[in-house]
């Protein structure tokens, strides 16, 4: 498995039910960034989190980050169907000499929220 | 503020042909980089520039590919000789800074086949 793996890997939910995305890594990190993704479209960034840090909200979204076991989880709360995207974890590591600035994306979680 | 720019946002190249990706970063920032994302997968680092400087390019194909920030104008992402196989959304981003906790503003991608 790779460093920023996404699961569940697919999530299908109503409009105003919260949706829950978890991402696990493997080395050292300095900080974990979350981006959505429109389909055909650019990344944009939602929230990042330091490693020392434990939870992190920004609107609707609230991120946790457990660097025991090397997870972290974003949950958006209330969904809208605008909320339909792919979601990417990418950790920022100083793992192995990795230069600051080298994120390392998962493969995605894709929601669908249904109106 | 225009975010980050790329262009074009679609470039159809024939195997063989070279390919001529642009990057204008954000105003303000000076650091730049590369990704790729083959379809249904997530982004895969490519190089990291400041002006003037590749600062890490482990994740460049040895030949045929190359980039460039010049001191004046956008960073240049240069395929020679594509392949079928270089076909995929190529992501520029850009920071302040390297790591230490900086977002980073990705622009919509370039969209590259090659036929």
């Amino acid at each position: 498995s790779q460093q920023g793996e996404e699961d569940p890997q697919a999530l299908s939910i109503q409009e105003g039910e919260n949706a829950t995305m978890n991402c696990s890594y493997k080395t050292s990190i300095n900080n974990l960034q979350w981006y959505r993704q429109n389909s055909g479209r650019g990344l944009v960034h939602l929230i990042l989190i330091r490693s020392n840090e434990r939870e992190k909200h920004s609107g609707r979204l609230r991120v946790t980050l457990d660097t025991s076991k090397k997870s972290s989880s974003l949950l958006i709360t209330a969904s809208r169907a605008a909320d339909t995207a792919s979601y990417f974890c990418a950790t920022d590591s100083n793992a192995g000499g990795t230069s600051y600035g080298k994120l390392t994306f998962g493969q995605g979680t894709i929601l669908t929220v249904h109106p | 503020n225009a975010g980050v720019m790329q262009n074009p946002r679609h470039l159809v190249r024939r195997r063989g042909q070279e390919a001529r990706l642009r990057c204008s970063p954000m105003k303000g920032h000076s650091h730049v980089y590369w990704y790729r994302q083959l379809p249904e997968e997530g982004l895969k680092f490519m190089v990291y520039l400041q002006k003037e400087n590749i600062i890490d390019e482990s994740g460049m194909p040895k030949e045929r590919f190359s980039a460039e920030f010049p001191k004046e104008g956008p960073s240049i992402l240069r395929i020679q000789q594509v392949v079928r196989g270089d076909s995929a959304a190529y992501f520029c981003a850009s920071s302040q800074g390297a790591g230490l906790n900086y977002g980073y503003t990705f622009g919509s991608g370039t969209r590259l086949t090659v036929v």
